[in-house]
């Protein structure tokens, strides 16, 4: 079976960093995704993972390895606009695109 | 603005009614997505279409209809739905269906309540 999971819920400080991890569990793997989710509004693209290793954007890294089943989210010098629910997403053997339930990221000043 | 909208946003429904939600991309790709999201629950994919054809349907009820009458609009059409379908009903666009970096752009959504 298909399997994609990520905390349910994380709390971090304005200014500091935090992980937000993915793991999963899958008969064919095409590539990882992040996306982010502000309350009442669309999921936004943040990344793309298809090869082991870090990709790096701005603020926001998303890291990946194959063999491990599993990525993560760093998002540093965090923002209150931050505050969002991140997706991990996977495209599987058939480019079905398989979604975790989100990790909603609470920041406090 | 992701280039996907969504009509209506808000939609309040009893359970013998009719509705239709709209989606239209001003993007140029071809494949579209209807996904319902539900609380604390995964993206729930519900139907694809690629180049106007129909790809994928998840195992939807026949109360749900989807309408592909051209590669930039999308319709699903309602009828005698639930309370349990209640849930924010999200579309979506890609260059195509699947392969490589084939990132979505999604609507803002309608929240539909079933009554």
């Amino acid at each position: 079976g298909q399997n994609i999971d990520q905390p349910t819920e994380m709390t971090a400080t304005e200014g500091a960093i935090v992980q937000i991890n993915c793991t999963y569990q899958t008969s064919g793997f095409n590539g990882l995704f992040w996306y982010q989710q502000h309350a009442g509004e669309a999921p936004t693209f943040l990344s793309y993972n298809v090869l082991d290793g870090l990709e790096e954007k701005g603020r926001f890294s998303s890291f990946l390895s194959r063999s491990k089943g599993y990525s993560y989210l760093l998002l540093k010098e965090l923002q209150m606009k931050d505050s969002a629910s991140y997706l991990c997403a996977l495209f599987d053997s058939n480019y079905q695109l398989i979604w975790g339930a989100g990790t909603k990221l609470i920041i406090k000043p | 603005e992701t280039g996907v909208t969504q009509t209506p946003r808000h939609l309040v429904m009893g359970m013998t009614n009719k509705k239709s939600l709209k989606c239209e991309q001003h993007l140029g790709h071809n494949a579209m997505y209807w996904y319902k999201q539900s609380a604390k629950k995964p993206l729930e994919l519900m139907f694809v279409y690629n180049f106007k054809e129909q790809t994928e349907n998840n195992s939807v009820p026949s109360r749900f209809s989807p309408e592909c009458p051209n590669s930039s609009h999308l319709f699903l059409h309602l009828h005698t739905l639930q309370p349990e379908d209640s849930a924010l009903y999200l579309c979506a666009s890609s260059p195509d269906e699947g392969t490589g970096s084939n990132e979505q752009y999604f609507g803002p959504g309608t929240r539909l309540t079933v009554t």
